[in-house]
């Protein structure tokens, strides 16, 4: 079955460091993948997207994501964290093989940042 | 810009109680999607629509109904609830069904059950 594991579930970082938040899927066939980040109380906010071509994908707040089909990793980085970047991250997997939209998302890592 | 809207934001039943969700998705979204997240839990995905028809089905019990109305708003009815279905309930709209369409989330509703 397909499924997404985010190994870590709890992440903390000084403000400033750099941050990597690691994701595998597993799927049989190249899957749409997706981060999305979720402050206490928010809904789900999409930080990038991967659907094909370059593996190494920018989206928003300084956010990149790099897929490695070898790995079956879609991990999410950032070169210089801010405080306001703590918050939970979900990353999801969608089934090209449907197409229509259904996500399956990750168990998420909360990220803390210390000051 | 507008966004999803879920009413309401809280909602308190008690075990063996109905409820009704609503979900209002950005203008011109004609797909709709609803999530559940439990304390602590990832989202799930319990169904979707796409132009008033059922497009896709996930883990949503058979006490669970819903439906899109002709202004594409979604409500989920929820019936002979039970404690566990205390959870964060997401509604997220997209212009088209398919993943090149983005999905939208709203803000939730907080469901408790006691």
């Amino acid at each position: 079955a397909q499924s997404v594991t985010q190994p870590d579930i709890h992440i903390t970082v000084s403000e400033g460091a750099s941050l990597e938040l690691r994701c595998n899927y597993s799927y049989g066939a190249t899957p749409y993948l997706f981060w999305y980040v979720q402050s206490p109380g928010q809904g789900l906010q999409l930080l990038l997207k991967y659907f094909s071509g370059d593996t190494l994908v920018q989206g928003i707040k300084g956010f990149e994501a790099e897929f490695k089909r070898s790995q079956s990793s879609f991990n999410l980085r950032k070169p210089s964290v801010h405080w306001s970047d703590a918050a939970e991250y979900f990353c999801a997997v969608g089934l090209g093989s449907s197409n229509t939209g259904k996500l399956i998302f990750g168990q998420g890592t909360t990220l803390q940042v210390k000051p | 810009a507008a966004g999803v809207i879920q009413s309401p934001r809280h909602l308190i039943k008690e075990k063996r109680e109905t409820a009704t969700l609503k979900c209002y998705p950005i203008p011109r979204h004609d797909t709709v999607y609803w999530y559940q997240q439990g304390p602590g839990q990832d989202p799930q995905f319990l169904i979707s629509f796409y132009e008033k028809m059922q497009s896709d089905k996930g883990s949503i019990p058979d006490r669970f109904s819903a439906q899109q109305f002709s202004d594409y708003h979604s409500e989920l009815n929820m019936s002979s609830l039970e404690l566990g279905d205390s959870a964060l309930y997401f509604c997220a709209s997209s212009l088209r069904t398919g993943y090149n369409s983005p999905l939208h989330f709203g803000n939730g509703t907080r469901l408790t059950v006691t």
